[in-house]
């Protein structure tokens, strides 16, 4: 167990519609990851957020968007949603900006219908 | 673009043999380089990580090789175990950004 919690474990939804997925990082841990997996994708960073600011963006689609609250859990929100976005969605955490381990959390499957 | 190349693909290695996955970058401002190892419907767990101013480094059966000057490195899994099957994951992150760069992956099984 990383510590990492991810919240629902599974979602099944339907095009076009939103959800959102939730993440706590380890307890002392300011620096949340998110990423994609998928089978022609591989594992995709998306974006990372640290201590409530945005620090950095990876392959991120326009109709998705993220943040980090004051308690410092994150929420990945999905818009306008795809058959093609289907996929494994994991948050990470590291202690700091820099710090270079990163742990995951079990994931959240996203099955668009 | 695939700046981590990963092999092979799938390996099957019989319990007590060696494992060996190779990774290969082109990004020379990569200094940080994790494995993660991944069970089914599991997240990635951190393995064992290495930076490019040492050439090996070693964690109980698993062993990281670095060759900084063929920007490529590679895990070894000694005694590989049953327990051992999973898929793993070579990355790599520049300096300055903390953003994981994922090999493909490898599926290995290690048969009794």
């Amino acid at each position: 167990d990383s510590g990492v919690t991810q919240t629902p474990k599974h979602l099944i939804t339907a095009t076009g519609q939103r959800v959102t997925l939730r993440c706590s990082p380890r307890s002392g841990d300011l620096s949340v990851y998110w990423y994609q997996q998928s089978l022609d994708q591989g594992l995709q960073f998306l974006i990372q957020y640290y201590n409530g600011e945005e620090r950095a963006k990876g392959n991120i689609l326009e109709r998705f968007s993220a943040q980090q609250f004051p308690d410092l859990h994150s929420e990945l929100n999905l818009s306008s949603l795809e058959l093609g976005d289907s996929a494994l969605y994991f948050c990470a955490s590291s202690v700091r900006q820099g710090g270079r381990e990163q742990y995951f959390g079990p994931g959240t499957r996203l099955t668009v219908t | 673009q695939q700046q981590v190349k990963q092999s092979p693909q799938s390996l099957i290695v019989q319990k007590g043999g060696i494992s060996i996955i190779n990774c290969a970058y082109e990004n020379t401002a990569f200094d940080y380089f994790p494995w993660y190892q991944q069970f089914p419907g599991k997240g990635p767990a951190l393995l064992i990580a290495i930076r490019p101013d040492v050439s090996e480094k070693k964690e109980g059966r698993f062993t990281i090789s670095f060759n900084k000057s063929a920007k490529q490195f590679s895990l070894h899994i000694m005694d590989s175990q049953p327990g051992d099957s999973a898929t793993y994951f070579c990355a790599a992150s520049e300096r300055n950004t903390d953003k994981l760069i994922f090999g493909t992956g490898t599926r290995l099984q290690v048969f009794p």
